[in-house]
């Protein structure tokens, strides 16, 4: 069964900090994603990445970036946090790209 | 118009109703389709594919209209555990890759 792990489930920051959220899947998967996902507005694509090294810009990039040095491996970085930013953040991976998406638990980032 | 339609509900049903959910999608050349369920405070978890000659899991039958551009999601013989936030999600093919749209989801409360 394919996990997909975040590092954390709750996670508070100030605004301006820079935030790191990890996200790690163990079926060597080469499509991974980020999104938020914000009341009245559902899963909004962040950015993604169909290999090592690569990505993508999803719907919503600005005021982040992303990292995939491994292939089991996508982080998320807030590069300043803002009050705007607080949501829930979901991780998603998946073998090929139209094929069901595999989630992790999610990571409900609050700033303030 | 949005990508993909929902109607945000909430359905409320008492035990063993039976309750049918559309989720449109503005796109043509949309090529795959699933239905999500996600609980209160949880990550969405993949309910069942849909495909173009329909297709049943026990008590849920998924259907895809191409003509009308909608997915339908039918719940027979309602439970308690089924009260969840059920999600479309269409994919398409967008500048050479698969991008994959959510719907915001259709509450569903099962009550006593």
């Amino acid at each position: 069964d394919v996990k997909v792990t975040q590092s954390s489930r709750y996670l508070v920051k100030r605004t301006g900090e820079k935030v790191f959220l990890e996200c790690v899947q163990d079926m060597d998967h080469e499509n991974m994603f980020w999104y938020r996902q914000d009341p009245g507005l559902g899963l909004r694509l962040i950015y993604f990445s169909y290999d090592v090294k690569m990505k993508e810009k999803g719907d919503i990039p600005e005021g982040y970036s992303v990292s995939r040095e491994k292939k089991e491996r996508f982080s998320l970085i807030l590069e300043s946090a803002s009050t705007n930013q607080t949501s829930m953040y979901l991780c998603a991976s998946t073998e090929q790209l139209n094929s069901p998406l595999h989630f992790g638990n999610g990571t409900r980032l609050t700033v303030t | 118009r949005k990508e993909v339609e929902q109607d945000p509900g909430p359905f409320n049903v008492p035990e063993g109703a039976t309750v049918a959910f559309n989720c449109t999608y503005s796109n043509s050349a949309s090529q795959s389709f699933f239905w999500y369920r996600q609980d209160c405070r949880k990550e969405p978890k993949l309910l069942m594919s849909v495909y173009s000659s329909g297709n049943e899991d026990g008590r849920f039958t998924a259907q895809l209209n191409r003509a009308s551009q909608y997915i339908s999601l039918l719940i027979r013989d309602s439970k308690l555990s089924d009260s969840a936030t059920y999600l479309c999600v269409v994919t398409l093919l967008n500048t050479g890759f698969q991008k994959l749209v959510f719907g915001t989801g259709t509450r569903l409360l099962v009550s006593p």
